[in-house]
């Protein structure tokens, strides 16, 4: 049973433009999100997370916005460049424990 | 320099054999987890262990066991291995509440093929 969702297997994004790839989810229990970004090969590396109390968090040319009421989360990335390219897996924790659920990943193509 | 080691990199094994995939965190983390990605490419969580003790354990079959000697390393063990058990499987570590805001740190993964 998958908790956490992401029915955008593929993206493809001109250089420069913004990249967004969503994440829906469906435990009310969750209180963190957190995305992850995985080059072929190697292991998933931590990007950026946001606690359920918040809306939004900012770092660096990701943003992060949470929208609890429909359950779904997007990761902003502005400008997209080459080194973007990767897949991107979206999680989360519940509150009362450190397992993370993720979900399938979205692969980005960075265009030139 | 490798934060989360993981070995060996590739194992390819026939059906019916026993192998270990060994993992080592430098971190100083105090909770290690060991996650399985499929051929769908989810990744879903086996065990996990804090300070030695074995915290989550999901409904994984027997001939998986999961062993700790010390808080840095964390072993899987594979039983009478069979089609089926082939992914790629990743060692994480994290630092207990930072865990949420921080997550995970992952080692390179293994890449098992059972033939």
């Amino acid at each position: 049973d998958q908790q956490v969702k992401q029915n955008s297997p593929s993206l493809s994004v001109q250089e420069g433009r913004i990249s967004i790839l969503n994440c829906d989810y469906t435990n009310s229990m969750f209180d963190y999100f957190l995305w992850y970004k995985k080059y072929p090969a190697e292991g998933p590396t931590f990007l950026i997370s946001i606690s359920s109390i918040k809306d939004k968090n900012e770092d660096g040319r990701f943003t992060v916005f949470l929208n609890k009421s429909a359950k779904h989360l997007s990761l902003h990335i502005v400008p997209s460049q080459p080194g973007d390219s990767a897949v991107y897996f979206c999680a989360a924790s519940t509150f009362n424990d450190y397992k993370l659920s993720f979900g399938a990943g979205t692969t980005v193509t960075v265009r030139a | 320099d490798t934060a989360v080691s993981q070995t060996p990199k590739y194992l390819v094994t026939q059906m019916g054999n026993d192998k270990s995939i060994k993992c080592e965190q430098n971190l100083g983390h105090d909770t290690m987890y060991w996650y399985k990605q499929d051929s769908k490419k989810f990744l879903k969580i086996m065990f996990s262990y804090n300070n030695k003790e074995l915290i989550i354990n999901e409904t994984v079959p027997n001939r998986f066991s999961p062993k700790s000697p010390d808080k840095a390393h964390l072993n899987l063990h594979i039983n009478s291995l069979e089609l089926g058990d082939s992914a790629v499987y990743f060692c994480a570590s994290s630092h207990g509440r930072d865990t949420k805001r921080y997550g995970y740190t992952f080692g390179s993964g293994t890449r098992l093929t059972v033939v």
